[in-house]
């Protein structure tokens, strides 16, 4: 079964500074997708970034970017000059390409909190 | 844009109630999805159904059960409750598709006492 690895529960950042969350995850599958998505307060969990594993290319949108390093299973989100409305939990996600199989497995989460 | 509802965004329950977590979603999307959200935990998967009157079990069904008799509602059951059911519970959707994303409702905070 896949595992998803968030090893840091919390962290911070200084408000338009650069932030790295960091994911790992375990898999024997060559072909799969890999998510970041952003909880904040409100509780509507959001979609910030996707990477398809067979692209070699980083993802981008925005402020957001990931480092995907298929050989080490890593994938890691940077938040560029940081905003209050960062602040929430992130959560990463895997799932397999294998059509029928549709779940997401997910982190355990890291809270982001802001410093103004 | 894609809209999930979940019924209710807080209740509370007596130990071996009956309770019923319904979620509608607009936009026709087959596969729907139960998740239980605990600190420390993230999500674990409950239930999910990629089509009306499918299920299957996610990574932890014990307890719970699920309904999906037209496509846009999914409903998850607890047939008997217990305080170890207090939780986040999210709804998702997506439309059948390679890196389609889950779309998610707002969350409904079960407590169970």
């Amino acid at each position: 079964a896949q595992t998803v690895t968030q090893s840091q529960p919390e962290m911070s950042v200084q408000e338009a500074e650069t932030v790295t969350l960091s994911c790992t995850y375990d898999t024997s599958e060559s072909d799969y997708y890999l998510f970041w998505y952003k909880q904040p307060p409100s509780r509507q969990m959001i979609l910030v970034i996707r990477q398809e594993a067979y692209k070699q290319q980083n993802a981008t949108e925005n402020r957001f970017s990931v480092n995907f390093q298929k050989a080490a299973k890593s994938f890691s989100l940077k938040i560029s000059d940081s905003q209050l409305g960062d602040a929430a939990m992130y959560f990463c996600a895997y799932r397999t390409s294998n059509f029928g199989n549709e779940k997401l497995t997910f982190g355990t989460g890291t809270r982001l909190t802001i410093i103004p | 844009d894609v809209k999930v509802t979940q019924s209710s965004r807080y209740l509370v329950k007596r130990t071996g109630e009956k309770v019923f977590l319904e979620c509608v979603q607009d936009m026709d999307h087959e596969n729907m999805f139960w998740y239980r959200q605990d600190p420390g935990l993230g999500l674990r998967l409950i239930y999910f159904s990629y089509d009306v009157k499918m299920k299957e079990k996610g990574d932890i069904p014990e307890g719970y059960s699920v309904s999906r008799e037209k496509k846009e509602r999914f409903s998850l059951i607890l047939e008997s409750a217990s305080t170890n059911q207090t939780s986040m519970y999210l709804c998702a959707s997506r439309v059948q598709g390679e890196s389609s994303p889950l779309h998610f409702g707002n969350g409904t905070r079960l407590t169970v006492t």
